[in-house]
């Protein structure tokens, strides 16, 4: 079945600094990958996305690209800030999956003044 | 703005006791979901829909029960609350267009069972 495999956290980082968290995944369809973000206290909101081979998905100085080759779609933001502290969950649709978003464990994110 | 709500946002009950946590969206979303989150383990889906008098299980569906009577609304029922069942609830939904399109996720209700 489709799996989505993400760094485990949590990480800390300080302000300014780069972020990657890695995602890989395996999909028996074509998958559509995304990014979520869960600040505290909040729900989900999606992040970026991307839906097929080599899209870049990006928003907020965030940005994935879709990695067919290699089953990934890592995050990267090139200076994070304290506002950038959440939960960050990796995603997959397949068209055999008809909707049904399935979720990486999610990756916590601190970052310290 | 359209938008989708969950109530209540915090719940405490006791075992053995039926719950109802409520879902609203103004999206007109034909697709409404139900997930639950646990620390390590993501979200997992309990229940969805995909249109009125539609109802599915999902990977974690025992002990859980749903029904759609409208387009805007997907109530999720804990038949006889367990300790088990103590998590942060989140509905969401998404068009039906493609299958791949965005979820769209309520502030959530944070459910505890004694």
């Amino acid at each position: 079945g489709d799996s989505v495999t993400q760094m485990e956290g949590p990480v800390t980082l300080s302000e300014e600094a780069f972020l990657t968290i890695n995602c890989t995944y395996t999909a028996t369809g074509y998958p559509s990958l995304f990014w979520y973000v869960q600040y505290p206290g909040e729900g989900l909101q999606l992040l970026l996305k991307a839906t097929k081979a080599d899209d870049k998905g990006s928003n907020k100085g965030f940005e994935a690209t879709y990695r067919k080759e290699t089953t990934s779609f890592h995050l990267e933001k090139g200076s994070v800030q304290v506002s950038d502290s959440a939960v960050y969950f990796c995603a997959l649709i397949t068209t055999d999956s008809w909707g049904k978003l399935q979720f990486g464990a999610g990756t916590q994110v601190v970052v310290t003044p | 703005d359209a938008e989708i709500t969950q109530s209540p946002r915090h719940k405490i009950t006791e075992t053995g006791r039926q719950v109802t946590l409520a879902c609203h969206q103004t999206w007109n979303h034909n697709n409404m979901f139900w997930y639950r989150q646990d620390l390590g383990h993501g979200l997992r889906l309990i229940h969805y829909s995909y249109g009125v008098q539609d109802t599915n299980k999902g990977e974690v569906s025992d002990g859980y029960s749903v029904s759609r009577s409208n387009t805007e609304d997907l109530p999720l029922t804990l038949e006889s609350a367990a300790s088990s069942q103590t998590s942060v609830y989140f509905c969401a939904s998404s068009e039906r267009t493609s299958g791949t399109d965005t979820q769209y996720f309520g502030p959530g209700t944070r459910l505890t069972v004694l």
